[in-house]
């Protein structure tokens, strides 16, 4: 496609539930993140991927976060035993090192644990 | 310290105005720099890449301080549509972690 794209849009869950959150980063990109941002909060990093392999891992939040990349193309970000502080919006971004690392968002997926 | 620091604001300005806001990053080793803006509830959009001479895309002027550590955004004559906040972007030389700074809001009014 165009542009990173991100699945489901939006998703209402139940406290204790797993949810599976999709990337699709544009063709060809080597780099892909996720971030989160909560309500009237900033970015804050949760891992990245340089191919399939996860360099950085530091900024996931707990051990009921989990991501993984395959083909260098889709991402799945994995949200075990939600909670209600998990409610907020999952961004993607992927870039590519010849454009000296300018990262391209897809729309976000916005995550309410009810 | 954070890694990357940003006035929060709000800025809130005439159209037409000059706003000038800064972004200060802790690593020496930084290597390349950007600013986003983000419209709300929306995903940010890279506003434009800031090189060590600086650079200028139109209304928008960016400049890098090596020296201080800190990189500027200067937004001439001011629009409504430039009501956003910008997000100051930083990563380090071979390392595709971005660093991202919490935001200036600017609010731009008639």
């Amino acid at each position: 496609g165009a542009g990173v794209s991100q699945s489901p849009s939006n998703k209402v869950t139940e406290k204790g539930k797993d949810v599976e959150l999709r990337c699709d980063p544009i063709s060809g990109h080597t780099a892909l993140y996720w971030y989160r941002q909560r309500l009237g909060q900033g970015l804050e990093f949760l891992i990245y991927f340089q191919g399939n392999s996860a360099p950085d891992k530091s900024g996931l939040p707990s051990d009921r976060f989990s991501a993984e990349r395959t083909g260098e193309s889709v991402s799945t970000l994995t949200i075990q035993r939600t909670q209600q502080e998990d409610s907020a919006v999952y961004l993607c971004a992927s870039s590519f090192p010849g454009r000296g690392y300018e990262a391209f968002f897809g729309q976000g997926t916005r995550l309410t644990v009810v | 310290r954070k890694e990357v620091e940003q006035d929060p604001g709000p800025f809130n300005v005439p159209e037409g105005a000059t706003v000038a806001f800064n972004c200060t990053y802790s690593n020496s080793a930084s290597q390349s720099f950007f600013w986003y803006r983000q419209d709300c509830r929306k995903e940010p959009k890279l506003l434009m890449s800031v090189y060590s001479s600086g650079n200028e895309d139109g209304r928008f002027t960016a400049q890098l301080n090596r020296a201080s550590q800190y990189i500027s955004l200067l937004i001439r004559d001011s629009k409504l549509s430039d009501s956003a906040t910008y997000l100051c972007v930083v990563t380090l030389l071979n390392d595709y972690k971005l660093s991202f700074g919490a935001g200036t809001t600017v609010t731009v009014r008639a």
